[in-house]
């Protein structure tokens, strides 16, 4: 049974440049998470969503950044005109719809580095 | 704002020793605890869940909860040097799966 899948898992862009990186969650998780986190801090929620439906986004910031999650298909954050702040390792975490607790696993991650 | 806070580290403790990590959050009506292992450049690993009071064990990890007193624990016996690593607390304030909250991590040093 794979486990959450992340790509690319290190992503170099341009001041300027688009981002999109993918996450496919483990296999029966219909739930995804994004998080983000800089050197030596800790883990900051970006978004939860379900097939189709954003759930939360009140960790995204509301500018340049957004995702999905198709029916078909991995979920995708997407960062538009990243600029150096966005430097960051991003994790993406799934869990099982229905049941306690929504235990989270978390795939390898997606180090961005804008240069 | 719902908090979570951890010690903030970094523990030390001689290998074979029991180490102990701590984690209180704000909210008394949270639900579910995890605990996370995160190495350095790594993701975090799911340890453990606990959302009933008292203690739950697997292995080398005892998870205890005490929801009066708004407390979660993480004991871990015998460590090793291979346990040095932060440990990440989480909590969810409700059955839905959403509003999970993170703590800063404590980060563990097991020295040989």
């Amino acid at each position: 049974n794979a486990g959450v899948m992340q790509n690319p898992r290190h992503l170099v862009r341009r001041r300027g440049q688009e981002a999109r990186l993918r996450c496919s969650p483990m296999k029966g998780h219909s739930h995804v998470y994004w998080y983000r986190q800089l050197p030596e801090e800790g883990l900051k929620f970006m978004v939860y969503l379900q097939k189709e439906n954003i759930i939360d986004e009140s960790g995204m910031p509301k500018e340049r950044f957004s995702a999905e999650f198709p029916k078909e298909g991995p979920s995708i954050l997407r960062i538009q005109q990243v600029v150096r702040g966005d430097s960051a390792a991003y994790f993406c975490a799934s869990s099982a719809s229905g049941g306690t607790p929504y235990e989270q696993y978390f795939g390898p991650g997606t180090r961005l580095t804008v240069t | 704002q719902k908090e979570v806070e951890q010690n903030s580290g970094p523990l030390s403790v001689p290998e074979g020793a029991i180490a102990s990590l701590n984690c209180t959050y704000s909210d008394r009506g949270s639900q579910s605890f995890f605990w996370y292992r995160q190495y350095s450049g790594k993701s975090p690993e799911l340890i453990m869940s606990i959302y009933s009071n008292g203690d739950k064990e697997d292995g080398r990890f005892t998870a205890q909860l005490n929801k009066a007193s708004q407390y979660v624990s993480l004991l871990i016996r015998d460590s090793q040097p291979s346990d040095s690593a932060t440990y990440l607390c989480a909590v969810n304030w409700d059955n839905y799966g959403q509003n999970f909250v993170f703590g800063p991590g404590t980060r563990l040093s097991v020295l040989p």
